[in-house]
């Protein structure tokens, strides 16, 4: 089984800070890596598939990047809105999720 | 655009069986893709629960393997999920969702979730 790992586990920033989160999977699992956003009370939604594309309709302030078993979300100048909670997911097997970074304010 | 609702009931007695459906709309379950379950604990991370084809074809988390079921109802185009024998450690909001077959299988279209709650 693959396993998904995250750092950190959560981090404070302000408003317009650059963030960087990084994933790392047990084996390779080639660009089979989603990245999702979670808020409170909701359901997870796509930000990123295949480690770097955009999904629809989410700004150009998020990217992703690596292959392999290293991989990066990068959220440049946080919003107010990006305070959530981040989870990568690996495609290639099954649907594992890393454990999570908690995003909040400094 | 696709949506799905989650439905079952919200509270469950220990050593029982949860049992859920995922109704689909704006797509047919008997297309290319795959239709999956993913859980989440009050307060902590997601977890992949497993996932189903248009074949009935099934895959599942290794640590709930010998739990769980998800199934296909292709009347009225809903999925299910089924684990046995819960405890409290299965308390968790429980989400459907789409598998993208054509976009390196990434979770779009998201049921809105229902809080399951085991305890007698």
């Amino acid at each position: 089984d693959i396993q998904m790992t995250q750092s950190p586990s959560s981090l404070s920033a302000s408003i317009g800070d650059r963030v960087t989160i990084t994933c790392r999977a047990s084996q390779s699992i080639s660009n089979y890596l989603n990245w999702y956003q979670q808020k409170p009370g909701k359901a997870p939604n796509l930000l990123i598939y295949a480690s770097s594309s955009l999904h629809n309709g989410v700004p150009s302030r998020f990217s992703g990047s690596g292959s392999g078993t290293d991989f990066t979300l990068t959220i440049t100048s946080l919003q107010p809105e990006d305070f959530a909670t981040y989870y990568c997911q690996e495609s290639f097997t099954s649907g594992t999720f890393g454990p999570g970074t908690k995003v909040d304010i400094k | 655009q696709v949506q799905l609702q989650e439905s079952g009931p919200g509270l469950v007695k220990p050593s029982g069986t949860l049992s859920l459906s995922c109704n689909v709309s704006g797509d047919s379950i008997s297309g290319g893709n795959w239709w999956t379950w993913v859980r989440q604990p009050p307060g902590q991370g997601l977890e992949w629960i497993g996932e189903v084809y248009r074949t009935g074809t099934a895959n599942y988390n290794p640590s709930l393997k010998s739990r769980v079921t998800i199934s296909l109802d292709k009347s009225p185009n809903q999925f299910s999920l089924k684990l046995t024998s819960v405890t409290a450690a299965d308390t968790a909001f429980y989400f459907c969702a789409k598998v993208d077959q054509s976009k390196f299988r990434n979770l779009h279209s998201w049921g809105q979730g229902i809080l399951v709650t085991v305890s007698s």
